[in-house]
C-alpha cells in the first residue's frame, strides 16, 4: 500500500515564477492536509480539504496561495509570483474518512528553493 | 484554541542515556495528543498517540509517553537512547472539532557515541 506521495521532491523558481506542488494521498484517504515546514519553526497548518472542498483554509496567506483537492487526481497547492520568503518545505498529509483521534500520515515534503 | 509548547528546542544525550522530551499543551476540551518524528529530509512519522484510553502510551521503537491531565503535559521518554534515535521530534495535538493537528516547533535530539 503506497504511501503519501509527493511530486516534485525539489523545487527551483526564480522570483515571479509560479510553484505547482502535487499530493496524491494514501488509498482510501479522503482528506488532505497541507503544512509549511520552515527551520526553527516547526509545521504550520496551511489548509484542510476533501474531494472537491476546502474544509479550513485558516492557514493560507491570502494572496498568491490556492488550494484544490479535484474529484479526479491529485491535491494541487499553487504559489503564484513567488518570493524568497516561499523557500519552505512544504508537507501534505492524508487522513481516512473516519478521522476523530486518528493520526495524519505524511509525505516526504516537496522542497521549494526561490532564487 | 490548541497549542503545543515544546521545552528545549535541542536536547543532547550520550547512547544507553535517558530520553526525555517535554511537550505540554493547552486545550480547552480533552485532546488527542501525538508524537512524531522526522529523519533529515523525510516526512513525519507517527511514534505513538494518546486517545483517551490510557495515559501511558507505548509507541514504536521503544519510546512511550505519559498524559498527565494536571500538569498539562505529554512528554516523551526512550529508557536507552540508541544512534538512530537521532533526529527532530514534534509533539501535536488535536481536538475541539478540528480535524488539523497543531504541532510544536520540535526539539532536535542528538545522541552522542
Amino acid at each position: 500500500n503506497a504511501g503519501v506521495m509527493q511530486n516534485p521532491r525539489h523545487l527551483v523558481r526564480r522570483r515571479g515564477q509560479e510553484a505547482r506542488l502535487r499530493c496524491s494521498p494514501m488509498k482510501g484517504h479522503s482528506h488532505v492536509y497541507w503544512y509549511r515546514q520552515l527551520p526553527e519553526e516547526g509545521l504550520k497548518f496551511m489548509v484542510y480539504l476533501q474531494k472537491e472542498n476546502i474544509i479550513d483554509e485558516s492557514g493560507m496567506p491570502k494572496e498568491r496561495f490556492s488550494a484544490e483537492f479535484p474529484k479526479e487526481g491529485p491535491s494541487i497547492l499553487r504559489i503564484q509570483q513567488v518570493v524568497r520568503g516561499d523557500s519552505a518545505a512544504y508537507f501534505c498529509a492524508s487522513s481516512p474518512l473516519t478521522s476523530g483521534p486518528g493520526e495524519l500520515f505524511f509525505g516526504e515534503g516537496s522542497r521549494l528553493t526561490v532564487l | 484554541a490548541q497549542s503545543v509548547t515544546q521545552l528545549g528546542s535541542h536536547v543532547s544525550v550520550s547512547e544507553g542515556a535517558l530520553v526525555l522530551l517535554r511537550c505540554n499543551y493547552s486545550s480547552s476540551v480533552p485532546p488527542y495528543l501525538f508524537w512524531y518524528v522526522q529523519y533529515p529530509n523525510q516526512g513525519l512519522q507517527l511514534l505513538l498517540k494518546y486517545t483517551s484510553a490510557a495515559t501511558l502510551v507505548k509507541g514504536i521503537n521503544g519510546f512511550e509517553a505519559e498524559f498527565k491531565k494536571s500538569e498539562t503535559s505529554f512528554h516523551l521518554t526512550k529508557p536507552s537512547a540508541h544512534m538512530s534515535d537521532a533526529a527532530e521530534y514534534f509533539c501535536a495535538v488535536k481536538g475541539g472539532g478540528s480535524e488539523k493537528l497543531v504541532f510544536g516547533k520540535g526539539t532536535k535530539l542528538t545522541v552522542n557515541p
